[in-house]
């Protein structure tokens, strides 16, 4: 039972390229999130889904997409990458989205744009 | 809309000191209350989590924490700190019957020999 994997772990890259880092959950967890964690701004919700083939916005979604085309796997894009989304991107995963489910996170990706 | 404020940036401790990291929160309704721990270069895991019923909730390491309600608060503390208690730890709060987390700015805990 892995938990929350995120693939990859480390990333540069330069203004403009794109990129898609890969989460994938083994728990059949429906609920999945994609945060971004900046130095003294805690955890930001970028995009979560609560179920396949489902996608919603969090608080800065912008400069982002992401598809849940399988349970397992949530996906985020990066179609033109600047150097604001340098930042260390988390995904989480919960049963479900209320009440006392908590949240298990993978280990993170680290991205410097350039 | 809710918002979680975490007082401290930065704690230093002696270690075997007692510790508090403070979080205050702001709701118009009910909510599930968390403490989340980020050792280095690893990803967030639950501490403890305030549902309902008593106050106190403990960790099986040795953290316990208070809701508050008059006070909107929900302090983290440890009696006796350790050397392996270092790491960053976030408050978070969730309004009952909402989707989404919200995170406090962050405390490092840093523990001095």
């Amino acid at each position: 039972n892995a938990g929350v994997t995120q693939t990859p772990k480390f990333r540069v890259l330069k203004t403009g390229q794109s990129m898609t880092l890969l989460c994938a959950q083994d728990m059949n967890h429906e609920y999945m999130y994609w945060y971004r964690q900046d130095p003294g701004m805690g955890l930001r919700l970028i995009h979560y889904s609560v179920g396949e083939g489902t996608t919603a916005k969090g608080e800065v979604p912008d400069g982002y997409n992401v598809s849940r085309l399988k349970k397992q796997n949530f996906l985020l894009g990066l179609e033109s990458a600047a150097p604001s989304q340098t930042s260390v991107y988390f995904c989480a995963s919960s049963l479900s989205g209320g009440g006392s489910y908590e949240q298990y996170f993978g280990p993170g990706t680290r991205l410097t744009v350039t | 809309a809710q918002s979680v404020t975490q007082l401290d940036s930065q704690v230093p401790v002696f270690e075997e000191a007692p510790v508090e990291l403070r979080c205050n929160y702001s709701s118009s309704v009910s909510v599930y209350l968390f403490w989340y721990v980020q050792y280095p270069n690893q990803g967030l895991q639950l501490l403890l989590k305030y549902l309902s019923g008593s106050t106190l909730v403990e960790s099986i390491n040795g953290f316990e924490a208070e809701f508050n309600k008059s006070q909107t608060s929900f302090h983290l503390r440890k009696p006796s700190v350790h050397i392996s208690d270092t790491a960053e730890y976030f408050c978070a709060v969730r309004n009952q019957g909402a989707q989404k987390l919200v995170f406090g700015q962050g405390t490092r805990l840093t523990i001095n020999p």
